[in-house]
């Protein structure tokens, strides 16, 4: 089944440690993203990509970093520079950048303490 | 900068009546509005979008009406079923640009 994965679904990691979050989606989509959701709020994006070896930032890319050095794969590395981490993580693909309908996975649950 | 909203954090629907879910947007320069379905620990999922030189569209028992005169998009949900609980998301998107989501509704149906 075609599809995009993150893992893993909880994450438990110590203040001042640097973590990455893996996304994959075997959809042949070009376009990958990564949104923040906090508790009872919308959908932030984080970065952006449009092509393999292509990001952009979003809206809150500082403390965040990413690779595309795959077409299938996007993970997102949350820095100690994030200064308030603790967050629902949500990875989505779709065909393109401009394509309104986007396939996300079932996101990653940081917690740090 | 541009934004998103809606005008309901919560709404409770019984269960075969219909539901009307209502978003307000501020850039009316974006091209298509978007509405996902986001149920509890899962990510968002697709359910309808609407191009900007339409005023409604329709799916499977749900519609999506655009005025643009008011900046205002609605999603309505026909026959609520406990199924349809959930977060539900207005979005838009301005081609190229990334897709700006509002901050939700919570549907919850009565059974």
């Amino acid at each position: 089944d075609g599809g995009i994965t993150q893992s893993p679904k909880y994450l438990f990691r110590k203040e001042g440690q640097n973590v990455t979050l893996s996304c994959e989606q075997n959809l042949n989509h070009d376009a990958m993203y990564w949104y923040r959701q906090d508790p009872g709020q919308g959908l932030r994006l984080i970065y952006y990509s449009q092509i393999v070896n292509d990001f952009q930032k979003g809206d809150i890319a500082e403390g965040y970093s990413v690779s595309r050095e795959k077409k299938e794969s996007f993970p997102l590395t949350v820095t100690s520079a994030q200064k308030n981490p603790t967050a629902f993580y949500l990875c989505a693909s779709s065909r393109a950048v401009m394509n309104t309908e986007a396939f996300f996975g079932q996101g990653t649950r940081l917690t740090v303490v | 900068g541009e934004s998103v909203g809606l005008h309901l954090p919560t709404l409770s629907v019984q269960e075969g009546d219909n539901s009307i879910i209502n978003c307000a947007y501020s850039n009316s320069a974006s091209d298509y509005f978007i509405w996902y379905k986001q149920e509890s620990g899962k990510g968002p999922q697709f359910i309808i979008d609407i191009r900007s030189n339409m005023d409604k569209r329709q799916g499977q028992r749900v519609t999506v009406l655009l005025n643009k005169t008011v900046k205002h998009l609605s999603l309505q949900i026909a026959a609520t079923q406990p199924g349809d609980s959930a977060v539900y998301f207005c979005a838009e998107s301005g081609g190229y640009q990334k897709v700006t989501f509002g901050t939700g509704t919570k549907l919850q149906v009565i059974p």
